[in-house]
């Protein structure tokens, strides 16, 4: 089945412990993103990665780190997480040609407390 | 210029009636408009998409109303099934280049039976 796997689906953390959430896709794609959802606000960008060891920031990269070694991973990285990172985190993909429907992964739920 | 504004943040329907949920953008630059539904525990997911080379596409019962001139694009749900009760979320992408998809900030929908 064509998906995006994230892990773990919930998580709660104290503030400054490092924390890592993973994205996997089995699809190809060479285009994948993190975005955070919050109430009012939709879905943000937080980073991107458009291939391998190629990735930019979005609109709100701030406490945030990611990598791309391979194809299929994306894993974003808390260094030193706050309060202000309690959130619902979605990892998505998608070819970078011809189709531009995301596939999203199921989401994360964050709580730094 | 790169919002995505869309309205309204909550919408309750009756069972058979017809939902419209709107949006808003300012980039012109913009040339790829989705609209993703979400259910609740659940990643976003694809709905129906369209270009602005084209005013309206339908399919089954969801319709994607365009107006370029007036940079607005509307989602129609016509006989709104209690199913259909979910989060909407409209965005919009620039083909280009990052093609970052920027998302509006979300509509529930509420189906009564």
């Amino acid at each position: 089945e064509a998906q995006v796997t994230q892990n773990p689906r919930y998580l709660i953390t104290v503030t400054g412990k490092k924390l890592t959430v993973t994205c996997s896709q089995n699809m190809n794609h060479e285009y994948m993103s993190w975005y955070r959802q919050d109430p009012g606000l939709g879905l943000r960008q937080i980073y991107y990665s458009m291939n391998v060891e190629v990735t930019d920031k979005g609109d709100v990269p701030e406490g945030y780190k990611v990598s791309r070694k391979e194809k299929r991973n994306f894993p974003l990285i808390l260094e030193s997480p706050s309060p202000n990172q309690t959130s619902l985190y979605f990892c998505a993909s998608r070819f970078l040609t011809g189709n531009y429907g995301y596939t999203f992964g199921s989401g994360t739920r964050l709580t730094v407390v | 210029q790169q919002q995505v504004k869309q309205s309204p943040q909550s919408l309750i329907v009756q069972k058979g009636g017809i939902s419209i949920i709107n949006c808003a953008y300012e980039n012109t630059a913009f040339d790829y408009f989705p609209w993703y539904q979400q259910f609740p525990g659940k990643g976003p997911a694809l709905l129906i998409a369209i270009r602005p080379d084209v005013s309206e596409k339908k399919e089954g019962r969801f319709t994607i109303s365009f107006n370029k001139s007036a940079k607005q694009f509307s989602l129609h749900i016509m006989d709104s099934q209690p199913g259909d009760s979910a989060t909407y979320f409209c965005a919009a992408s620039i083909s280009q280049g990052a093609q970052k998809l920027v998302f509006g900030q979300g509509t529930r929908l509420t189906i009564n039976p």
